[in-house]
């Protein structure tokens, strides 16, 4: 069963529409991550989170804001889509905040923004 | 900034050969970055296959191994002989050991390897 589930795994939105992706990880882990990976591009940071709060943040745009309503929960909010923000986005974990800890992903959103 | 470079893909070996994927990494403002192999298997999540975080060491698993070579920033991922069960998506990754703010990893573009029966 996958401990990280994110929601959905499709998405089709139209330019200057507003979209959120869900996760939630069922791992118990103090720390999660937004990651993205653009057609063409390497998987790339966006943000981490450590206990709901934001501990780094790559994410030029504030187009970008991640919501944290449970401990176990970290959505992220797309707001004015461009089509450059089509990509697949994962959603990860990892017990304490510290640099060398596995990280434990989930299966990817992949957004199309038309 | 930093970067991963890995062998592009697509790989395709035969089962029972050799395998190596090159890695070199270039992080200009750490001085020992932590090493990461993450590999996607079909139908499944990201999933990390070994790590290195010391110079000189080597990580192992599931057969594969990777040694850190500080001289020549490469970290690349070995296997004697491969089996059908490792195709799959090999992604090199490097990490800063100081970063307290998480696990913020760089990634390689990924290799898609295929292994024929």
């Amino acid at each position: 069963d996958p401990k990280i589930i994110q929601k959905p795994k499709y998405l089709v939105a139209v330019t200057g529409s507003e979209k959120i992706l869900i996760c939630e990880q069922y791992l118990g882990h103090n720390a999660m991550y937004w990651y993205r990976q653009s057609a063409k591009k390497p998987l790339e940071f966006m943000f981490s989170y450590s206990y709901q709060k934001l501990m780094d943040n790559q994410t030029a745009s504030s187009r970008f804001q991640p919501q944290s309503s449970k401990k176990n929960h970290l959505d992220l909010q797309i707001t004015a889509l461009k089509p450059d923000d089509s990509a697949t986005y994962f959603c990860a974990s990892s017990r304490p905040q510290i640099s060398n800890e596995r990280l434990f992903f989930g299966h990817g959103t992949k957004l199309s923004v038309l | 900034g930093d970067s991963v470079t890995q062998t592009e893909g697509p790989v395709t070996v035969s089962e029972s050969e050799s395998l190596i994927i090159n890695c070199t990494y270039s992080a200009t403002s750490i001085a020992y970055p932590n090493l990461f192999w993450y590999v996607r298997y079909p139908g499944e999540g990201l999933q990390l296959l070994l790590k290195v975080i010391t110079a000189g060491q080597k990580g192992s698993s599931r057969g594969f191994e990777a040694t850190y070579n500080k001289e020549t920033t490469s970290f690349h991922l070995q296997k004697a002989s491969v089996q059908e069960s490792d195709s799959a998506v090999y992604y090199c990754a490097l990490g800063d050991p100081w970063n307290n703010a998480g696990a913020k990893l760089t990634f390689g573009g990924g290799t898609r390897l295929t292994v024929r029966p």
